[in-house]
């Protein structure tokens, strides 16, 4: 399984930006990159995935590097609510259903 | 929204009992799993269950675990004979192909306690 690298935590102020980076340098042309969060007492739950471009939903946007090497995940005002543990999975061809490896994340604190 | 539950939400159980957790899946789905988490330590993949039957499981996963989707939708994972060092929670989820989103649809998890 190819490998994500993450700072293990990070600490943001309520209502600011919020850019979590996650190396992947060995990352393969048919790899999406996805991120999952786990806040307190809950399952992991989808923030976003992508394959070359740019995305952006509800919840975050995802920036991904011209080399597809690294990537950021961009909560654009954190909440509270955003105190979570964020993970950066690299997931191969995930038409066939494959798995999600889970690291170690990085915790994100929100002051407020 | 549609969501994936689990049951027991917390089960205690004595060493070497047998433990049945439960889950049902999102209706539409088709890939099924089971992960572990360890109180403090990573979220870790057990099995994949696709077309009735198991796609891939890891070496954690060893004879003392079984999963089964006995009726077209609930989704089971059994422990034989349970170790302490099978504490932890256990999550399920499911995973529609194709779909857009990519998205694993995690449930809440059941906390497993042995004594």
């Amino acid at each position: 399984d190819a490998k994500t690298t993450q700072p293990n935590s990070m600490e943001s102020n309520e209502e600011e930006p919020v850019h979590l980076p996650c190396n992947h340098s060995t990352i393969s042309g048919t790899d999406y990159i996805h991120w999952y969060r786990q806040l307190p007492s809950q399952g992991p739950e989808y923030v976003i995935h992508g394959l070359t471009s740019n995305v952006n939903n509800r919840m975050a946007s995802l920036a991904i590097a011209e080399d597809r090497k690294s990537s950021t995940l961009i909560l654009h005002r954190a909440t509270l609510r955003d105190a979570a543990v964020y993970y950066c999975i690299l997931r191969p061809r995930m038409e066939y259903g494959n798995k999600l490896v889970f690291g170690a994340g990085t915790i994100l604190r929100v002051k407020s | 929204e549609p969501e994936v539950t689990q049951t027991p939400s917390h089960q205690v159980t004595q060493m070497g009992q047998e433990v049945i957790l439960r889950c049902v899946p999102i209706s539409n789905h088709l890939y099924f799993y089971w992960y572990r988490q360890i109180l403090g330590q990573k979220v870790e993949f057990l099995v994949s269950f696709y077309n009735n039957e198991i796609s891939e499981k890891s070496e954690i996963f060893d004879d003392q675990f079984s999963v089964e989707r006995p009726d077209g939708s609930n989704f089971t994972l059994k422990i034989r004979s349970t170790k302490l060092e099978d504490s932890a929670m256990y999550f399920c989820a499911s995973y529609a192909r194709g779909g857009n989103t990519g998205e694993l649809f995690f449930g809440e998890g059941s906390r497993l306690t042995v004594l």
